[in-house]
């Protein structure tokens, strides 16, 4: 049982560059969500996903896009990179509903935009 | 939407002393309170959490207290150790429907040996 699972663990892009960060769980929760978190501003909530072919907007969607296809992976895309957007990233997931809300973080990605 | 306020941002203790942590939050429909525990370089992790139908509750060395009417909840953790250092995240949300919790910004706990 792996938990949450991001990858990659460390990047580094250029002003412009795409790419793709991928979090995945293997506990069946339908909620999950993209976090950044940056020194003194706690966790922001980018998107979330309350189920498989779900998604929302969260504090700071712009310049980021998500997808959830399957219900254990959520992806988060960034279309044109900005120097903003260095940060931590962190995906999480939860049971969601009246039940367990207990929310399960990945290790976390760190981004840094040149 | 809910806004959640946290104090203090920094907090430095000598081991064996008592530590609060504060927050604040601003929907009187928010009804459950994790806290989370997040340390250097590593992910967050719940320590504790309430639920709107009770006042108080206490994990060993940590305790966590809600004020419904005064819209605040509290993080005490005692006999601290150097182990306790981190930063500590407290969060407010609607339990049942959809469960986006909203997060303070951050303590950052530093006990002294």
């Amino acid at each position: 049982n792996a938990g949450v699972t991001q990858t990659p663990k460390f990047r580094v892009l250029k002003t412009g560059q795409s790419m793709t960060l991928l979090c995945a769980q293997d506990m069946n929760h339908e909620y999950m969500y993209w976090y950044r978190q940056d020194p003194g501003m706690g966790l922001r909530l980018i998107h979330y996903s309350v189920g498989e072919g779900t998604t929302a907007k969260g504090e700071v969607p712009d310049g980021y896009n998500v997808s959830r296809l399957k219900k254990q992976n959520f992806l988060l895309g960034l279309e044109s990179a900005a120097p903003s957007q260095t940060s931590v990233y962190f995906c999480a997931s939860s049971y969601g509903g009246a039940g367990n809300n207990e929310q399960f973080f990945g290790p976390g990605t760190r981004l840094t935009v040149l | 939407g809910e806004n959640v306020e946290q104090h203090p941002s920094t907090l430095s203790v000598q081991e064996g002393d008592s530590a609060v942590i504060k927050c604040t939050y601003s929907d009187s429909a928010s009804n459950y309170f994790p806290w989370y525990k997040q340390e250097l370089g590593k992910r967050p992790q719940l320590i504790i959490d309430i639920r709107s139908n009770v006042g108080e509750k206490k994990d060993q060395r940590i305790a966590v207290t809600l004020n419904k009417t005064a819209k605040h909840f509290s993080l005490h953790i005692t006999e601290t150790q150097p182990e306790d250092s981190a930063v500590y995240f407290c969060a407010a949300s609607i339990q049942g429907g959809s469960y986006i919790p909203t997060f303070g910004r951050g303590t950052s706990l530093i006990v002294h040996p």
